[in-house]
């Protein structure tokens, strides 16, 4: 069955440092997203992509986010300048244009020292 | 605003009895619900979803049932396993004018005992 992935796992930087989060969504999919779940709350949206531009962002993807598909396959979540606040279990989604259901990745765990 | 929360953060149940997993909402224009499945360490996994213009949809051991005069949403899970055991989210789509961002609840923690 075919599942979205996620690379890395865990992911610690420090405070300051740029990270990329990477993702391979399901193959045949058009819509790409990042959510974001702080450890012990609930999972919340960061941004939704789609033919090649984001769609909709929330607010908590500011100016030091953003997001990439460099190729066909891949679709990257990058923090330019990262905060202690950053840390949280990264998800990265995708879904067709036939259903609402989106299929999540594992996640990367990102620690910001 | 738009918001999506869960009655009980916690469930405890016994192996083989149901259980019911409340959520509320507060967007009477949300359109779509979905119930999510969440075990330690992995993503969230797709369970059922429902339309608003529905009142109830059944899957396999689960079904879920939407309260829109209330706005209320509950997920039924028969004959819980201890492969059960799992943080359940809420989540609407909807709204707010996009189609496809997920609003996600707080959780409820299923723990079945053997």
């Amino acid at each position: 069955e075919p599942e979205v992935t996620q690379t890395p796992s865990h992911q610690v930087t420090q405070m300051g440092q740029e990270v990329i989060l990477r993702c391979v969504p399901i193959s045949n999919h058009l819509y790409f997203y990042w959510y974001r779940q702080i450890l012990g709350q609930k999972v919340e949206f960061l941004v939704s992509f789609y033919n090649n531009e984001i769609s909709e962002k929330s607010e908590i993807f500011d100016d030091q986010f953003s997001v990439e598909r460099p190729d066909g396959s891949n679709f990257t979540l990058k923090i330019r300048s990262t905060k202690l606040e950053d840390s949280a279990m990264y998800f990265c989604a995708s879904g067709d244009s036939y259903s609402y259901e989106q299929y999540f990745g594992p996640g990367t765990r990102l620690t910001v020292t | 605003g738009e918001s999506v929360g869960l009655h009980l953060p916690t469930l405890s149940v016994q192996e083989g009895d149901n259980s019911i997993i409340n959520c509320a909402y507060s967007n009477s224009a949300s359109d779509y619900f979905i119930w999510y499945k969440q075990e330690s360490g992995k993503g969230p996994q797709f369970i059922i979803d429902i339309r608003s213009n529905m009142d109830k949809r059944q899957g396999q051991r689960v079904t879920v049932l939407l309260n829109k005069t209330v706005k209320h949403l509950s997920l039924q899970i028969a004959a819980t396993q201890p492969g059960d055991s799992a943080v359940y989210f809420c989540a609407e789509i909807g709204g707010g004018g996009s189609n496809y961002k997920l609003t996600f609840g707080k959780g409820t923690l299923l723990t079945v005992n053997p």
